[in-house]
């Protein structure tokens, strides 16, 4: 069966500092992966979209960057944290697009 | 560019009680999935509905799709608390609504 993990869990990051998520997908090949925020009370945004190694399409414009270095691994990161990037951040992957997209455990990020 | 509106955003109501949630969508697609997000926690599948006049259902839900009319209905029938959470819709997979947040009273 699939299984897809993101962490850290929680993360509580100074204004300024650069950022690292991670998540990871097993059991499946060639998945299609997505970086998703949610501000508090509020719905998804999608962030970053890959469909393979090294393709990236970016939804908005913003301080963060993704990357795909493995098939089955797809990475958030920023140089410089701002505070509107405090949010609950979601990965998830698919098998086609368009398809059902299966989430993560989220990480939820506080800048201060 | 594809819009994705839900009404109502956020619903209270009675156990027992029915009510419908509605998603509306601005372009042509066939394909509207439904997602339930518990409160702190990731979300999960719950339909994906795939072409004109599809209907599914699970337990006290039962979701429709009218692409003619682009539009998508989420039917809560008798709830209970446990349909607390909050319900989104998604449009080509990756366009979400601003989601619904439902509460179920006793």
């Amino acid at each position: 069966s699939q299984t897809i993990h993101q962490w850290p869990a929680t993360l509580v990051q100074p204004v300024g500092s650069p950022l690292s998520l991670e998540c990871t997908v097993e059991g499946t090949s060639n998945p299609n992966l997505y970086w998703y925020r949610q501000a508090a009370g509020r719905g998804l945004q999608l962030l970053f979209y890959s469909v393979g190694i090294g393709q990236i399409s970016s939804e908005v414009p913003q301080n963060l960057s993704a990357s795909r270095p493995q098939d089955r691994q797809f990475i958030l990161s920023s140089k410089k944290l701002l505070l509107s990037d405090s949010g609950f951040y979601l990965c998830a992957w698919s098998v086609r697009d368009p398809g059902t997209q299966y989430f993560g455990p989220g990480t939820r990020l506080l800048v201060l | 560019e594809l819009k994705v509106e839900q009404n109502p955003l956020f619903l209270s109501m009675q156990e027992g009680k029915n009510y419908t949630i509605y998603c509306n969508y601005s372009t042509t697609s066939d394909r509207l999935y439904w997602y339930r997000q518990d409160p702190g926690k990731s979300l999960e599948s719950l339909f994906v509905l795939l072409s004109n006049g599809a209907v599914k259902q699970e337990g006290r839900l039962m979701a429709s799709l009218d692409t003619k009319a682009r539009l998508s209905t989420l039917h809560i029938t008798a709830a209970v608390h446990d349909l607390s959470a909050t319900y989104f819709c998604a449009v080509d997979s990756m366009r979400f609504g601003a989601g619904t947040r439902l509460t179920v009273k006793p």
